[in-house]
């Protein structure tokens, strides 16, 4: 099937740790995202790629980290700078300047 | 920078009501436009989008707004289901990511 998948749904990390997020695509689309969303808020951008190997901040990318070495690829590292990291994370997915796509998210606790 | 917002966090209506939902967005440049529906759990799903050289456009039970003078969007749902309650979205982008607005929760009673 094509689509947008993340990984895991649910994770679990403890304090002064860093965790990483899945994201994976084979839609071929060239642009990717990452977004931040809290309960009962709407979706803040954390990071984006256009292209392989170059991408931008967000609105949010303090304590964030992310890698686009490959097209269908785009992991997020929650790093442990970020001092609320407990949100429901998405990642999205675009052929362009068209709708994005999205995966069914994870969602990060910190235990 | 591009900002998003919407007019009312919620919206209840009655089965069969159609329901309208409203988004204002900042920045003149904005060119492209989503609305999409987010279920309890689950990543948001398109519903419809319209670019800056439309003001309306129609889809299955959906059409959209755009007055590009005032930067004002809406969704309109007819005949508004059980099924269309969720979380609504609009999305802006002036040629790079999509800016979200926070969100309109619709709650249909039967």
């Amino acid at each position: 099937d094509g689509g947008i998948t993340q990984s895991p749904k649910y994770l679990f990390r403890k304090e002064g740790q860093n965790v990483t997020l899945s994201c994976e695509q084979n839609l071929n689309h060239d642009a990717m995202y990452w977004y931040r969303q809290d309960p009962g808020q709407g979706l803040r951008l954390i990071y984006y790629s256009q292209i392989v190997n170059d991408f931008q901040k967000g609105d949010i990318a303090e304590g964030y980290s992310v890698s686009r070495e490959k097209k269908e690829s785009f992991p997020l590292t929650v790093t442990s700078a970020q001092k609320n990291p407990t949100a429901f994370y998405l990642c999205a997915s675009s052929p362009g300047q068209r709708e994005a796509f999205f995966g069914q998210g994870t969602r990060l606790t910190v235990v | 920078g591009e900002s998003v917002g919407l007019h009312l966090p919620t919206l209840s209506v009655q089965e069969g009501d159609n329901s309208i939902i409203n988004c204002a967005y900042s920045n003149s440049a904005s060119d492209y436009f989503i609305w999409y529906k987010q279920e309890s759990g689950k990543g948001p799903q398109f519903i419809i989008d319209i670019r800056s050289n439309m003001d309306k456009r129609q889809g299955q039970r959906v059409t959209v707004l755009l007055n590009k003078t005032v930067k004002h969007l809406s969704l309109q749902i007819a005949a508004t289901q059980p099924g269309d309650s969720a979380v609504y979205f609009c999305a802006v982008s002036a040629g790079t990511a999509l800016i979200f607005g926070k969100g309109t929760t619709l709650s249909v009673s039967s």
